[in-house]
C-alpha cells in the first residue's frame, strides 16, 4: 500500500538557520506530493504541492522538489524563522484532484530567537 | 478556497457513551472526508462522504463505529459510538475544492 515516512523529530533550530525535513514514500504510479503545516492552535493548511516529477513546489520560502527516483519530497527553507513554528506533515494522493490523502508521522519544528 | 467550521472544537465524554461531530462548509462540495488524528500521531483517513449515498470507510473503520451522515452538500456529522479513551484524538473533517484539499479546525475528543 501507500505510505510515506518522514524524519523523526521534534526539530529545534535556531532563526536563520537552514532547514531540511526529509520525507520519502511508497507507492505505485505517479503520486500527487504534498506539505502541510499546523501552526500552533490553527487547524492544517497547504504549504506547496508538487503532481509530478521534478516539479518543485514552493511557498512562504520553503521548497520541496518531486524526485521519483529517489522517491523523496524533502522539505527545505534557507532561513527559518521564529514563525516557522509547526507540525509538517509530508503527505501523498494517488487520486487526482488531492482525495484521500495518506499522511507522514509530522514534524515537529520549533524555532528558537 | 473552503472555510471549514467543526462543533464541538474540544469535548470530554465517558466511556460507553456517543458523541456526534458537526462539520460545515462555506461552499457546496462533492466530497468531504472524515480523518483521525491520534495523540502524537499522524491524520488517518476514516470515510468518504459523499452526498446521497453510503460513506466509503477505509480498512480499520466500520459504520457502526463511525456513523457518518451527509445530508446535502455543504454539512456532514460524524459519530463516535460507544466510546473508549482509546478513540480519544482529534477528529478532522476536510473537502476538496479547485483540486486542494482544505482542513476544518478539528474536534479534540478526550474519552475517560
Amino acid at each position: 500500500g501507500n505510505s510515506v515516512t518522514q524524519m523523526e523529530g521534534p526539530v529545534t533550530l535556531s532563526e536563520e538557520a537552514f532547514l531540511t525535513i526529509n520525507c520519502t514514500y511508497t507507492a505505485t504510479g505517479y503520486p500527487s506530493l504534498f506539505w502541510y503545516v499546523q501552526y500552533p492552535g490553527e487547524g492544517l493548511q497547504l504549504l506547496l504541492k508538487a503532481t509530478k516529477a521534478d516539479d518543485k513546489g514552493s511557498n512562504k520560502g520553503f521548497e520541496a522538489t518531486y524526485r521519483k527516483e529517489t522517491t523523496s519530497f524533502h522539505l527545505e527553507k534557507g532561513s527559518v524563522q521564529v514563525s516557522d513554528s509547526a507540525v509538517y506533515f509530508c503527505a501523498l494522493s494517488q487520486i487526482q484532484g488531492a482525495q484521500k490523502l495518506v499522511f507522514g508521522q509530522g514534524t515537529r519544528l520549533t524555532i528558537n530567537p | 478556497s473552503a472555510v471549514i467550521s467543526q462543533k464541538p472544537s474540544r469535548d470530554i465524554c465517558q466511556r460507553g457513551t456517543s458523541l456526534t461531530i458537526q462539520c460545515q462548509v462555506d461552499s457546496q462540495v462533492t466530497m468531504m472526508f472524515w480523518y483521525r488524528q491520534q495523540p502524537g500521531q499522524s491524520l488517518t483517513l476514516i470515510a468518504t462522504a459523499n452526498q446521497g449515498s453510503e460513506a466509503t470507510y477505509e480498512s480499520g473503520f466500520v459504520i457502526d463505529k463511525f456513523p457518518i451522515s451527509r445530508p446535502n452538500l455543504t454539512f456532514s456529522t460524524l459519530t463516535v459510538s460507544n466510546m473508549s479513551p482509546e478513540d480519544s484524538s482529534i477528529y478532522l473533517c476536510s473537502v476538496v475544492s479547485s483540486r486542494e484539499q482544505f482542513f476544518g479546525p478539528g474536534t479534540r475528543l478526550t474519552v475517560l
